[in-house]
């Protein structure tokens, strides 16, 4: 049968706004969040991180929000660049029983920057 | 620092042959984990290696294996290819500490004909 690929969401902003993308996590025990940007022809890129005793964390130009009521994370970019377009994943940590940790990715949402 | 380092970063191969990638990690990051992305699926755990040995599997069938050496380094094989194998492989080193970030190299596009 025909494989259908998964439908990423698109986020278009202008350049110099500020962009949001949002993720939801399924896991109430996950105890550490990762967004990563993925530009063609590249592996994932990580860019901030945070965990469940946090609420909000910050580094340059992004904020990560996490609001573990309602299991939800989000990515704030500020004066948004053409250098970030690309796919931007969050992700969830998982300990595992034999010890390491294994992430469970989101589907990703495409950011595409206008001029 | 040198960052994650995957080879070759493209393959064509036929069903029904195998495949070897290899994965450098970052210099003093010991555990290195592999993961499959494609279109179809996202990207799926594959495997976790520590210290040469596999700490935790993902749900691939047996046809994917893997190995660590002593200096870290790992590699993934997958035998008897079908179609549904194309993909893009990447690998992950950490230094596996808790709430440590994985790394990602560039990955290795296969592509199963």
């Amino acid at each position: 049968g025909e494989s259908v690929g998964l439908h990423l969401p698109t986020l278009s902003v202008q350049e110099g706004d500020n962009s949001i993308i949002n993720c939801a996590y399924s896991n109430s025990a996950s105890d550490y969040f990762i967004w990563y940007k993925q530009e063609s022809g590249k592996g994932p890129q990580f860019i901030i991180d945070i965990r469940s005793n946090m609420d909000k964390r910050q580094g340059q130009r992004v904020t990560v929000l996490l609001n573990k009521t309602v299991k939800h994370l989000s990515l704030q970019i500020a004066a948004t660049q053409p250098g970030d377009s690309a796919v931007y994943f969050c992700a969830e940590n998982m300990i595992l029983t034999g010890g390491g940790n294994k992430l469970t990715f989101g589907t990703g949402t495409q950011l595409k920057v206008e001029l | 620092k040198a960052g994650v380092t995957q080879t070759p970063r493209y393959l064509i191969k036929t069903r029904g042959q195998q495949v070897t990638l290899s994965c450098s990690p970052i210099s003093g990051h010991r555990s290195v984990s592999w993961y499959q992305q494609t279109p179809g699926q996202g990207l799926q755990f594959l495997f976790e290696y520590f210290s040469e040995t596999q700490r935790n599997k993902g749900n691939f069938p047996g046809r994917f294996s893997g190995r660590q050496f002593s200096n870290s380094r790992s590699e993934m094989n997958v035998s008897t290819l079908e179609l549904g194998d194309s993909a893009l492989y990447l690998c992950a080193s950490s230094p596996d500490r808790a709430n440590s970030p994985l790394h990602f190299g560039n990955g290795t596009r296969l592509t199963v004909t």
